[in-house]
């Protein structure tokens, strides 16, 4: 199985701060990576498809890059609603697999 | 819109089998992957398998092989998912999904049922 690392398991950040979250994987995964946000509730959404594409409804604040094996997630201008969890998700290969989640908190 | 409703908690005894439940409506149940999504108490997200309801078709984690079977019934717009031979580390919420652009995306979700395993 593919192994999707996200180093940073929490990370503490201020209102209207730009907020980098990695990821990578065990081998290559040619783009095939979303984002998902998982508020303290337990509700959970899709933000970024494809490693670059936004899922419909989700504020421009939100974009995604990367290649190969490393892949992030960025957040300009953090909100307080952005206070979540996010996991990175592969879709290269069966079985789909996740990262281990970063939590975001406001400092 | 899109909407997946999943039953409620269960609390079931070690070595019993639970069935959970997600009705979709607000889309054609049939032409959608419904995927499911395990997550431990604190712990990450677990892909479990998914399930084609226009043909039964399934993909499933080899790690969740003889634990888990996921069935759809068309005419209700329900996906299933039943656990067997439970144990401690059955404990967790279980998420279904639905595909979005891809069959691997998921698009949606429903709002989790806990299935809490104890005598």
């Amino acid at each position: 199985d593919i192994q999707m690392t996200q180093t940073t398991s929490s990370l503490s950040a201020s209102l209207g701060d730009r907020v980098t979250i990695s990821c990578s994987a065990s081998q290559g995964i040619s783009n095939y990576l979303n984002w998902y946000q998982q508020k303290p509730d337990g509700t959970v959404k899709l933000l970024i498809y494809y490693t670059s594409s936004l899922h419909s409804g989700v504020p421009s604040r939100f974009s995604g890059s990367g290649s190969g094996t490393d892949y992030s997630l960025t957040i300009s201008n953090l909100e307080p609603e952005d206070i979540a969890t996010y996991y990175c998700q592969q879709y290269s290969k069966l079985p789909w697999t996740f990262g281990g989640g970063t939590k975001l908190e406001i400092k | 819109q899109v909407q997946l409703q999943q039953s409620g908690a269960e609390l079931v005894r070690p070595g019993s089998s639970v069935k959970i439940s997600c009705k979709a409506s607000g889309y054609a149940f049939s032409s959608y992957w419904m995927n499911w999504v395990k997550q431990r108490p604190g712990q990450g997200l677990e892909w479990i398998g998914q399930i084609y309801p226009g043909d039964g078709d399934t993909n499933y984690n080899g790690k969740f092989k003889g634990k888990a079977t996921l069935t759809a019934d068309k005419s209700s717009s329900t996906a299933y998912m039943q656990l067997s031979s439970l144990t401690s580390e059955d404990s967790a919420v279980y998420f279904c999904a639905r595909e979005g652009i891809t069959t691997a995306t998921l698009a949606y979700w429903g709002q989790g049922t806990l299935v809490t395993v104890s005598a």
